[in-house]
């Protein structure tokens, strides 16, 4: 079954710390994997997208790794700053039959306090 | 429009009616998406359009929901005889194809049944 997890369900850290947020994927065909940020009361927004052969890849203090091989990826937030308080979401998407299927997972709530 | 629009962004009705929601999305934008949103769950799919035409409506949950797309540009999503759990957010998004480009999503419509 194509299923997404996300840890943690929910965070609280201090201004200007560094946190690490976890998403573990069981989807095949495996295409790309997207974190998105989801502020309250808006739609999420697309921090960054990886494929099968990228590892890490940077969006100014947003950092995504990925290894398809245990099928994980992380997201890193350096410096927090109190607008990072937000809904993280990993999206994974695969083809079936050509057809593109998008997998969320339920997203990690992020709190940071000044 | 510069992003993808949803009207309204806030509908409170009674049990018993029927509501429309409608999504304007990005110009050019050949795939269009519904998703359904419960507190504190992730996005839950509903239906897919590539151009006008549905090929994926699995995620409906049930035959009084249904939804149309037309010039391949609006979409409305129409739930009738409204029920309780239907009180979620709805949001749209919108990509240039289904093959796997990034889906842009708009700030969705809060809706709840009394």
């Amino acid at each position: 079954k194509n299923q997404v997890e996300q840890s943690p369900q929910s965070l609280i850290i201090l201004e200007g710390k560094n946190c690490t947020l976890q998403c573990n994927y069981t989807v095949s065909p495996f295409s790309n994997l997207r974190w998105y940020k989801q502020d309250t009361g808006r739609g999420p927004v697309s921090l960054t997208i990886m494929t099968f052969s990228e590892n890490t890849k940077s969006n100014g203090r947003y950092t995504a790794t990925l290894d398809a091989d245990t099928k994980q990826s992380s997201l890193h937030i350096t410096a927090s700053q109190l607008s990072d308080s937000a809904s993280y979401i990993c999206v994974v998407s695969g083809t079936t039959s050509g057809t593109y299927k998008y997998i969320f997972g339920t997203g990690t709530r992020l709190k940071v306090l000044a | 429009g510069a992003g993808v629009s949803q009207s309204p962004s806030n509908k409170v009705t009674e049990k018993g009616k029927d509501v429309e929601l409608r999504c304007d999305p990005i110009s050019g934008h050949t795939a269009l998406y519904w998703y359904r949103q419960s507190l504190g769950q992730g996005l839950e799919f509903l239906i897919y359009f590539q151009g006008n035409s549905a090929p994926d409506k699995s995620g409906l949950p049930s035959d009084r929901f249904s939804a149309e797309r037309t010039g391949g540009s609006v979409s409305t999503l129409t739930i009738q005889r409204t029920q309780q759990e239907d009180s979620a957010v709805y949001l749209c998004a919108s990509s240039l194809d289904n093959r796997g480009q990034p889906q842009h999503f708009g700030d969705g419509t809060r809706l709840s049944i009394l």
